[in-house]
């Protein structure tokens, strides 16, 4: 089984839409929660880091983790063409090693 | 422009070439990574290095060679590879090992073995 399990899509949506962009891992010890986005050519930039469960905001985005559950999320509100690319979620495990997800591409359509 | 810059942006070379990755960071961290990146699999931590010190290496071939001479600078030397290693190789830096904050990414050296 894979530590971190991303459905790697390709989804595609309408300018506007709320998207829902989601992740399972199986290790209860994971504490902290990276979301990095990647576009094409570039190398993955931090987008939202959260710490244990429950939500965090920050403009259009919102990570949200369920520990009991080993689940997390990540919600694009009012997407936009520019929100195009690979999202990636990435559990951190000791210190500041990450352990990665397949990585869903995203594409917002005008 | 960013903290984390990896030079060059694109290699070709043969399977009996040598050549070497470049990556320097400008965020004062401890901390740097080499990542291999293929398509339609997670990201692959190769080496782990802590202030110029190796830390890990990840059943990586001998064929990569990582060199850390200071906590700026990280080289990948790569020679004789095979045409599985073509992918996107990516650097990254953390302020440290063991304080939970996130790495920082390069844009990465598109790598591509005839």
């Amino acid at each position: 089984q894979k530590e971190v399990e991303q459905d790697p899509g390709p989804l595609s949506v309408p300018e506007g839409a709320i998207v829902s962009l989601n992740c399972t891992y199986s290790n209860s010890a994971f504490q902290y929660f990276m979301w990095y986005r990647q576009y094409s050519r570039k190398g993955p930039e931090l987008l939202m880091y959260t710490y244990s469960s429950g939500n965090k905001e920050d403009g259009r985005f919102t990570a949200q983790v369920d520990k009991s559950s080993k689940y997390i999320s990540l919600f694009i509100r009012d997407s936009q063409p520019s929100d195009s690319a690979t999202y990636l979620c990435a559990p951190l495990t000791s210190g500041s090693r990450l352990t990665f997800g397949e990585g869903t591409q995203l594409t917002v359509n005008p | 422009e960013t903290g984390v810059t990896q030079t060059p942006r694109h290699l070709v070379m043969g399977m009996t070439n040598k050549k070497s990755l470049k990556c320097e960071q400008h965020l004062g961290h401890n901390a740097m990574y080499w990542y291999k990146q293929s398509a339609k699999k997670p990201l692959e931590l190769m080496f782990v290095y802590s202030l110029e010190e190796r830390v890990e290496n990840n059943s990586v071939p001998s064929r990569f060679s990582p060199e850390c001479p200071n906590s700026s600078h990280l080289f990948l030397h790569l020679h004789t590879l095979q045409p599985e290693d073509s992918a996107l190789y990516l650097c990254a830096s953390s302020q440290d090992l063991n304080s939970n904050q996130p790495q920082h990414f390069g844009d990465g050296t598109r790598l591509s073995i005839l």
